[in-house]
């Protein structure tokens, strides 16, 4: 069965532009989770999707980052006027519902270089 | 609020050696524990878990056992292999249903 899937894995960006970043997580995961990875570093939370339903996004650095997930299925996340401190992997994971494990499954990621 | 700490890498062990990772988190609830593992060029990937107090989580030699007393989740393996080479995040589940992650252990292993 296919896992979460990203894409692109690689995004060069100039600094200024505007950037959209697709996950397609595993069928039937009714939690989808951004993460942010830098050089280094663990990834750390942007925010969470519970179908369409928003629930969750203290994480997100600032207001030019925005995520939308219409149908309940893909998700995409929107970098606008990219910065350089937004250099970093971008993670998408996927859960069960019902899973109180909180167990995620992870994408490859996105690696975004802002030049 | 919730936090992961990690022992600080890097880490570099001859084949065959013992190896732990410590890892300490907030005691806030009664969190599911993990331990993940990115190899060169992939994702992370779940190496094992444990979700209360005393569990212990094990896959590919690895292991690693809940301490509620102490608030620790050291990952263990016996005897290490150059294949095992990656970097290792500790993770705790919380109410808020992200996951929080340690900084991470780059773990290398020499034949």
């Amino acid at each position: 069965g296919a896992g979460v899937s990203q894409s692109p894995r690689y995004k060069v960006a100039k600094r200024g532009q505007d950037v959209a970043l697709r996950c397609d997580p595993i069928s039937g995961h009714v939690s989808l989770f951004w993460y942010q990875q830098a050089l280094g570093q663990g990834p750390e939370f942007l925010t969470y999707f519970q179908n369409e339903a928003q629930l969750d996004k203290s994480g997100l650095p600032s207001d030019r980052f925005f995520a939308e997930r219409p149908e309940g299925s893909v998700s995409t996340l929107k970098i606008q006027r990219t910065q350089q401190e937004d250099s970093a992997v971008y993670l998408c994971a996927s859960s069960f519902e019902r899973d109180l494990t909180y167990e995620q499954y992870f994408g490859p990621g996105t690696r975004l270089t802002v030049t | 609020g919730d936090s992961v700490t990690q022992m600080e890498g890097p880490v570099t062990l001859s084949e065959e050696a013992f190896l732990t990772i410590n890892c300490t988190y907030t005691a806030t609830g009664y969190p599911s524990l993990f331990w993940y593992v990115q190899y060169p060029g992939e994702g992370l990937q779940l190496l094992l878990k444990a979700t209360k107090a005393d569990d212990k989580g094990s896959n590919k030699g690895f292991e690693a056992t809940y301490r509620k007393e102490t608030t620790s989740f050291h990952l263990e393996k016996g005897s290490v292999q150059v294949s095992d080479s990656a970097v290792y995040f500790c993770a705790r589940g919380g109410s808020a249903r992200q996951l929080t992650f340690g900084s991470g252990t780059q773990l290398t292993v020499l034949p």
